[in-house]
């Protein structure tokens, strides 16, 4: 089981917007420990999307965002394309775990 | 940016396997470098990190007692030496960069390398 919970898939429509949620705890997330979002298409390696709770790396369309509240992350994809359907992934550090920590990843499905 | 692995194959239960990372393209000694796996159809797995100077190491409870992780900063490349192979420890392993200096800072995997796969098998 994984410290942090991504829910397992999520889909949506060209053109639709849709939101990944990855919950954590007081000793990751909630310790104030950045929350990363990494987007794999399978066979790849995975890809910064998103670092620092909200921060996007050169060349990563604005169509992606990050925002923490509390003990819990979130990553939204507006105007789906179909280029985006891919595994994605959060991360973190765990400060009682002393460990890097991943969320189990979700499958995104472009209808 | 470049990480290149190497050292992956087929090895049988109970022998050891040493993994590469070559790196080129950035200041290696201001980076913790870190070994994050992928199973056969399953997620990422964090497995081991190593500061900046190679003063500070981290292993996932999965690989603690079998796996060593060290670096060569003269050489600009990370390695993984991993013992005692299980199984379970399949997988694609992946070298990453870290944004940061210490491996246990709040930082992220800038830049992946493109795995090179460990199949342990009888």
């Amino acid at each position: 089981q994984s410290v942090l919970t991504q829910p397992p898939s999520v889909s949506g429509a060209p053109g639709q917007r849709v939101t990944i949620s990855c919950s954590g705890s007081y000793s990751n997330i909630g310790a104030g420990y950045g929350v990363q979002w990494y987007q794999q298409i399978p066979g790849k390696g995975p890809k910064l999307l998103i670092f620092a709770n909200k921060n996007r790396p050169s060349g990563v369309p604005d169509r992606f965002s990050g925002s923490t509240s509390g003990t819990s992350a979130s990553l939204a994809i507006s105007g789906l394309q179909a280029e985006d359907e891919a595994d994605y992934y959060c991360q973190s550090f765990d400060r009682k775990l002393s460990v890097v920590v991943f969320g189990a990843g979700t499958k995104l499905t472009v209808l | 940016v470049q990480l290149v692995e190497s050292g992956g194959g087929l090895v049988k239960p109970g022998r050891s396997l040493r993994l590469s990372c070559e790196t080129s393209g950035f200041t290696f000694d201001n980076h913790a470098m870190h070994w994050v796996r992928q199973a056969p159809g399953k997620g990422l797995e964090w497995v081991s990190g190593i500061s900046w100077n190679g003063g500070t190491l981290g292993y996932a409870d999965s690989v603690k007692g079998r796996f060593i992780i060290s670096r060569d900063n003269a050489a600009n490349s990370l390695s993984l030496q991993m013992n005692s192979l299980r199984s379970e420890d399949t997988a694609v392993y992946f070298c990453a960069k870290h944004s940061q200096y210490y491996y246990d800072s709040s930082g992220y995997f800038d830049s992946w390398g493109q795995g090179t796969l460990v199949t342990v098998s009888s």
